[in-house]
């Protein structure tokens, strides 16, 4: 079984400034990582994933994560970061081509101008 | 539809009764799954179907928890003889057979059991 750990439940933040948001995962078999995002009153949405090849994903949004698999983490970073931006974030992680998600509990960004 | 569409968005019931919650998946999509999510905490998988079969119930917590799929479209998740404990956001997603790298939720239904 896989199990994922997001280490702050909350990130207050400035507008403009960067910020990272960390995901650890367990699993004893290869897997598949996501970001998703609920922006308030919304349903979760994909930010972005990880099947396989390159270590680094983007976002159309600038967002980015790192695959880092000797430290078992799936990080998200933004160098700015928008107003907009304000959401709950959560990391998710599926046994490679699985059928069910395991997610974190989420952080709360607050982007404060 | 353009989208996975969840009613009721809010549903509000008294301990004991029970409640049916539906959820009409992308057109075209295999595959629909239910999650649960409490106050503060991450989604947590309930069960999924490819078409009307239910592939895997073992995330439903209890025999009062029971989905269907029986046209292999719309789904109907059903809570019978609701306790207070079952007050959370339910939430659907679907999908292309089995690409659980591309699910697409709903905006879930906010239910609150008194």
């Amino acid at each position: 079984a896989q199990s994922v750990t997001q280490l702050d439940s909350q990130v207050p933040v400035f507008e403009e400034a960067p910020v990272e948001l960390r995901c650890n995962y367990s699993s004893s078999v290869s897997v598949y990582l996501f970001w998703y995002v609920q922006y308030p009153n919304q349903g979760l949405q994909l930010l972005l994933k990880y099947l396989s090849g390159s270590t680094l994903v983007e976002s159309i949004n600038g967002f980015e994560a790192e695959f880092n698999k000797s430290q078992t983490s799936f990080h998200l970073r933004k160098p700015s970061v928008h107003i907009s931006d304000t959401a709950e974030y959560f990391c998710a992680v599926t046994k490679a081509a699985g059928n069910k998600l395991t997610f974190g509990g989420g952080t709360r960004v607050l982007v404060k101008p | 539809g353009a989208g996975v569409s969840q009613s009721p968005r809010y549903k509000v019931t008294k301990r004991g009764q029970d409640v049916a919650l539906r959820c009409d998946p992308i057109s075209g999509h295999v595959s629909l799954y239910w999650y649960r999510q409490a106050l503060g905490q991450g989604p947590e998988f309930l069960t999924y179907f490819n078409y009307e079969a239910q592939q895997d119930k073992s995330g439903l917590p209890n025999d009062r928890f029971s989905a269907e799929r029986p046209e292999g479209s719309i789904s109907t998740l059903t809570i019978q003889r609701t306790e207070q404990r079952d007050s959370a956001m339910y939430r659907c997603a679907s999908s292309l057979a089995g690409q659980t790298e591309k699910l697409f939720f709903g905006s879930g239904t906010q239910l609150s059991v008194l």
